[in-house]
């Protein structure tokens, strides 16, 4: 399979604790795109990065967020404290062109 | 005011109907234009990019007003197929990020 993956596909946490979240793009893709989607609404845009520089942040990204994209390739984004109102489907998607192509995302419940 | 404004639905078509989807954005400097499918609980998927002079694919057609800025996304001879929300997307400023609207609910009943 050579689209966008996702790890992990669900995650469960309680309150306070942190959690990262992993996304390997296209392989041939140097954009690379985090969004965050809650029920009832499209994806909001977090963070952007081109090959390992992150471009553009949202305002949505807190302090307890933080993402990274080492060497241009996989990203991370972790999420520290977490709350309730973390409780979202936080999708990654990659692109060359204008096209972007998401993945399956990670569904994070905050308990 | 939402930079990408979509009427949230849901739209209850029988199969074989034609219906049309409406969007408006607010921002007069953006860049490019798409529809996005999205099926429950999957990852939005692009259905078709947006252009000035109108495009086609297959029973789908989509259209861009820049003058009102507005978009819209026709679909004719609906199938059970297309059952899915529909997303009108607006990137702003080039290869950035994606402006999603909300999201329209397709539901085709046999």
């Amino acid at each position: 399979d050579t689209g966008v993956s996702q790890n992990p596909r669900h995650k469960i946490t309680k309150r306070g604790q942190n959690v990262t979240f992993r996304c390997d793009p296209i392989s041939e893709h140097n954009r690379l795109y985090w969004y965050r989607q809650t029920l009832g609404q499209g994806p909001e845009f977090l963070t952007y990065f081109q090959n390992e520089a992150q471009l553009e942040k949202s305002r949505l990204l807190s302090d307890r967020f933080s993402a990274e994209r080492p060497k241009g390739s996989f990203s991370t984004l972790e999420i520290q404290r977490t709350e309730q109102g973390d409780s979202a489907m936080y999708l990654c998607a990659s692109s060359f062109d204008n096209e972007q192509f998401f993945g399956p995302g990670t569904r994070l419940t905050v308990l | 005011r939402k930079e990408v404004e979509q009427d949230p639905g849901p739209f209850n078509v029988p199969e074989g109907a034609t219906v049309a989807f409406n969007c408006t954005y607010s921002n007069s400097a953006s860049q490019s234009f798409f529809w996005y499918r999205q099926d429950c609980r999957k990852e939005p998927k692009l259905l078709m990019s947006v252009y000035s002079s109108g495009n086609e694919d297959g029973r789908f057609t989509a259209q861009l007003n820049r003058a009102s800025q507005y978009i819209s996304l026709l679909i004719r001879d609906s199938k059970l197929s297309d059952s899915a929300t529909y997303l009108c997307v607006v990137n702003p400023t080039g290869f950035q990020k994606l402006v999603f609207g909300t999201g329209t609910r397709l539901l085709v009943s046999p």
